[in-house]
């Protein structure tokens, strides 16, 4: 019941394309939904979160979308670039001591 | 700020060897996190603190010790490596309380054999 689900494993984009990550999550305590972006050799570094009492949220080119009701949220990027090459962690937190449940990663790879 | 900082880069042990893994933080943020990152497993919780003196287990704690004698220290001890230890090692720390926003560290990889 803390898993946190992440499908596709791999994707591969075309410059100027959209790249869709998807999530799902059994624990309905959950209360924070993040995103990381990971470079090689980096640690991973906060993108963009969001709360359930909101179904979207959009910074810049990256949008999460998050249905409550069927458990899953993704993560949306538009107008992809070949910077945007890394690995994404969605990940999963609730209570009051800032734990988070991430992801399985998805490896984007943005072609020029 | 230097932000979260993390001893050694790389790290080779041989089995039944033990080290210690070094993270600091200068942000003065309360809580703190140990986690490993296998090849398509994403992060695991290993050890976490909320304050100092406050450590409390993870997902995956077995071999594994922390202490938190300061707020920006967070040690992690490898106690009897075993080759399942070979793993990337990062520490994260936040505000706590309503903040969720990890800062992650360079990493430690680390390779038992």
């Amino acid at each position: 019941q803390q898993q946190v689900k992440q499908s596709p494993q791999s994707l591969i984009v075309q410059k100027g394309g959209i790249s869709i990550i998807n999530c799902a999550y059994e624990n309905t305590a959950f209360d924070y939904f993040p995103w990381y972006q990971q470079f090689p050799g980096k640690g991973p570094a906060l993108l963009i979160a969001i709360r359930p009492d909101v179904s979207e949220k959009k910074e810049g080119r990256f949008t999460i979308s998050f249905n409550k009701s069927a458990k899953q949220f993704s993560l949306h990027i538009m107008d992809s670039q070949p910077g945007d090459s890394a690995t994404y962690f969605c990940a999963a937190g609730s209570g009051n001591t800032g734990k988070l449940i991430f992801g399985q990663g998805t490896t984007l790879q943005v072609k020029p | 700020n230097a932000g979260v900082t993390q001893t050694p880069k790389f790290r080779i042990l041989k089995i039944g060897q033990s080290m210690t893994l070094q993270c600091t933080q200068d942000m003065n943020h309360n809580y703190m996190y140990w986690y490993r990152q296998d090849p398509g497993m994403g992060l695991k919780l290993i050890y976490y603190s909320v304050g100092a003196g406050i450590t409390d287990k993870g997902e995956v704690p077995n071999g594994y010790n922390v202490s938190r004698s300061t707020t920006e220290d967070f040690p992690l001890r490898l106690e009897l490596a075993a080759p399942s230890q070979t793993s990337v090692y990062f520490c994260a720390s936040s505000y706590g309380t309503n903040s969720y926003e990890q800062y992650f560290g360079p990493g430690t990889r680390l390779t038992v054999t």
